[in-house]
């Protein structure tokens, strides 16, 4: 069946980086675009980005562009959330979640939260 | 960009009832809409795809309809599991965009 498991929880100081990881399994890793997404407290749901793995290609919201950065290795399954910069904005739960050639989202993480405290 | 409207934000009613939430694209977005579920402490759980397309394992008292810009979800008959948020999300372009979400509450 389809796992996603994220990588635990963060607390970072603001101006500081976080990376999140996200590792597959289940089905064929370069066959599923991966999504990020993310909610801070009692907040909705936030759409940060789209990671292709088969061939590494992105696509970032405006709003992020120049702080996050989304990665693979495909030897581990494994997709890589950075965002820099941190502030207390950040403050969130982070997901990945996986979708076919980046269309409705199939299968979630469990999620990963970020603290950005001084 | 693509704005994402739900209504209404909190919605009250009982087990039993029949609900509907509504979703408005700021702009035509064909079917490529999604629906899904969330329960406090929860990732949220896919239930509509394609604006109508059920997903496998969702119970069939969920139902999507609509294109264009103006899309519903209905619940025909509310159950206990049923009491939680709603998000309606676009795929049609990036940025993909989330509805703010609506809160289904027992009456």
């Amino acid at each position: 069946q389809v796992q996603l498991v994220q990588s635990g929880a963060e607390v970072k100081k603001p101006g500081a980086s976080v990376k999140v990881s996200c590792k597959a399994s289940g089905y064929t890793f370069t066959s599923y675009y991966m999504h990020w997404v993310r909610q801070a407290p009692g907040q909705g749901l936030e759409w940060m980005g789209i990671i292709n793995p088969s061939g590494g290609s992105t696509s970032y919201a405006q709003k992020f562009q120049g702080r996050v950065t989304m990665t693979r290795d495909t030897s581990t399954s494994t997709v890589y959330m950075e965002l820099s910069s941190l502030r207390s904005e950040d403050t969130a739960v982070y997901y990945c979640a996986s979708s076919v050639a980046g269309t409705q989202m199939d299968y979630w993480g469990q999620g990963t939260l970020v603290t950005v405290s001084s | 960009d693509i704005q994402m409207t739900q209504s209404p934000s909190t919605l009250s009613a009982s087990v039993g009832d029949r609900v509907t939430i509504t979703c408005r694209a700021s702009q035509s977005i064909s079917s490529w809409l999604a629906w899904y579920q969330q329960k406090p402490g929860k990732a949220p759980k896919l239930l509509i795809y394609k604006a109508s397309s059920l997903e496998s394992g969702v119970p069939s008292r969920f139902s999507g309809s609509g294109s264009g810009t103006e899309f519903t979800l209905t619940i025909s008959s509310l159950q206990p599991d049923d009491f939680a948020t709603y998000y309606c999300q676009q795929y049609n372009s990036y940025p993909f965009t989330f509805g703010q979400g609506t809160r289904l509450e027992i009456k």
